[in-house]
C-alpha cells in the first residue's frame, strides 16, 4: 500500500521563477494538504484541498496556489520564486470525513537561488 | 493564541534513558495533539496523539502526558535507544470544517550508545 508519494524530490530554480510539485495522496485518503518547512523549523500549513476545492488556506501569498485533480492527487505552484521560498515542501494526505490524522510524503527540497 | 511552544530545542539522552520534551498552548478549542518524529530528508511520522479528555496516552515506550488546566502537554520516551535520535514536533489542531495543524518548532534529540 503506497503511501504519499511526492515529486520531484529535489529542484532548484532561479528567483523569479515559477515552479509546480506534485502528490499522490495515500490510498484512501481523498484531502491533501501542503505545508513549508523551512530549515530548522516546524512545518507551516500553507492549504488544503478536497473536491477539487482549497478549504482553507494559511498565512500564504497569492504568489501560492493549487489544484487537486479527480483522482485526488494535487499540485503546490508557486510563482514569482523569491529565496525565501526555499524550503521542503510537505504535503499531507488524510480522510476528508473529518477524523485527524496526516500522513505525510517525504517532501520536495527546493531551492532558489 | 494560535501557536505552539516546544521545548528544549535540542536534547542530549544516554542510551536507556528517559527523553521529555515539552509543549505549551494557548488556544483552547484544540482538541487533538499529535507528536511527529522527523529522520533527516524524510517526512514527519505520527508517533502517537492524544485528545484533551484523557491525561496520558502510552503506545510501546511513547507516552504522552497532556495536562489541561495547564495548556500543556509532553512526550516521554522511555528507554530511548540510538535509532530514537530525530526531531520531533508536537502539534495542535481543532476542527472548523477541517484539521490543519499548528506545529511546534521542534526537538532534536541525540541518543548516545
Amino acid at each position: 500500500d503506497a503511501g504519499v508519494t511526492q515529486s520531484p524530490t529535489h529542484l532548484i530554480k532561479t528567483r523569479g521563477q515559477q515552479v509546480t510539485l506534485r502528490c499522490s495522496p495515500k490510498s484512501g485518503h481523498d484531502t491533501v494538504s501542503w505545508y513549508q518547512q523551512a530549515l530548522g523549523q516546524g512545518p507551516q500549513f500553507i492549504f488544503q484541498y478536497y473536491e477539487e476545492e482549497e478549504r482553507q488556506r494559511g498565512n500564504f501569498p497569492d504568489r501560492f496556489s493549487g489544484h487537486q485533480f479527480p483522482n485526488y492527487s494535487s499540485e503546490l505552484n508557486v510563482n514569482a520564486l523569491l529565496l525565501g521560498d526555499s524550503a521542503l515542501y510537505l504535503c499531507a494526505s488524510s480522510s476528508g470525513t473529518g477524523a485527524p490524522g496526516y500522513t505525510f510524503g517525504s517532501g520536495t527540497r527546493l531551492t532558489v537561488v | 493564541q494560535q501557536q505552539v511552544k516546544q521545548s528544549p530545542q535540542s536534547l542530549i539522552v544516554q542510551k536507556g534513558g528517559i527523553s521529555i520534551i515539552n509543549c505549551a498552548y494557548e488556544n483552547t478549542a484544540f482538541d487533538y495533539f499529535p507528536w511527529y518524529q522527523q529522520f533527516p530528508g524524510k517526512g514527519p511520522a505520527l508517533l502517537i496523539a492524544i485528545r484533551p479528555d484523557v491525561s496520558e496516552k502510552k503506545e510501546g515506550r511513547f507516552t504522552i502526558s497532556f495536562n489541561k488546566s495547564a495548556k500543556q502537554f509532553s512526550l516521554h520516551i522511555m528507554d530511548s535507544q540510538p535509532g530514537d535520535s530525530a526531531t520531533y514536533f508536537c502539534a495542535a489542531s481543532f476542527y472548523s470544517g477541517t484539521y490543519k495543524y499548528i506545529f511546534g518548532t521542534g526537538t532534536r534529540l541525540k541518543v548516545l550508545a
